[in-house]
């Protein structure tokens, strides 16, 4: 079975400058998450997915952050403009249920991005 | 809101020495826990979970049972291996208007010597 694809791996831009992550989950999985890990911190969540609609955004800076899922199966995260405090590891996971706590999530290898 | 503290890393131990990583955790709500493990150069995956309180979750030689009174959910391990190098994630879910919320201690580094 194949894990949750991310890509790019590593993205390095100008700060003011747009930038994009994908994330294909795991096949059958209902639930999208993508969070933000900073050095030496464990992930923050961004935003949630259940299928095609967002339902926990609260921590998404809406200024410049949106993301997407469209037809409940691949996702796409965007910053514009990138500043340099977005410099982070962006994390995508996936669960195979919805709406439960003790789903188990499925993590993604994370895409890097450094902001100069 | 809810916040998970582990214990400062690195821990550092030589191999076939017992292991303990302590969390714990506040919630507003009867949450579910979790440790999850990073592999240098891996995502994180998950290691064990607990659901209700005194349930023991084990993996891999790893356990760690929901202390719901002293509100933690420490990871422990017999003998550790230099395969068991790794960043270790507490984390918990809990229920905020209707929907989970999961919440991330900042990892502990574990660094086994032969």
């Amino acid at each position: 079975e194949a894990g949750v694809v991310q890509s790019p791996r590593y993205k390095i831009i100008e700060k003011k400058q747009p930038v994009a992550f994908w994330c294909n989950p795991i096949s059958g999985h209902n639930t999208l998450y993508w969070y933000r890990q900073n050095l030496g911190q464990g992930p923050e969540l961004l935003i949630r997915y259940e299928n095609e609609e967002a339902v926990d955004d609260s921590q998404l800076p809406k200024d410049r952050f949106s993301a997407e899922r469209l037809k409940g199966v691949d996702s796409t995260l965007k910053i514009q403009p990138a500043e340099l405090g977005d410099s982070a590891v962006y994390l995508c996971a996936s669960s195979l249920a919805s709406g439960s706590g003790t789903d188990t999530q499925y993590f993604g290898p994370g895409t890097r991005l450094t902001v100069l | 809101g809810n916040s998970v503290t582990q214990m400062e890393g690195p821990v550092t131990l030589s191999e076939e020495a017992f292991l303990t990583i302590n969390c714990t955790y506040t919630a507003t709500g009867y949450p579910s826990l979790f440790w999850y493990v990073q592999y240098p150069g891996e995502g994180l995956q998950l290691l064990l979970k607990a659901t209700k309180a005194d349930d023991k979750g084990s993996n891999k030689g790893f356990e760690a049972t929901y202390r719901k009174e002293t509100t933690s959910f420490h990871l422990e391990k017999g003998s550790v291996q230099v395969s068991d190098s790794a960043v270790y994630f507490c984390a918990l879910s809990d229920e905020a208007g209707g929907s989970y919320i999961p919440t991330f201690g900042r990892g502990t580094s574990l660094i086994v010597h032969p």
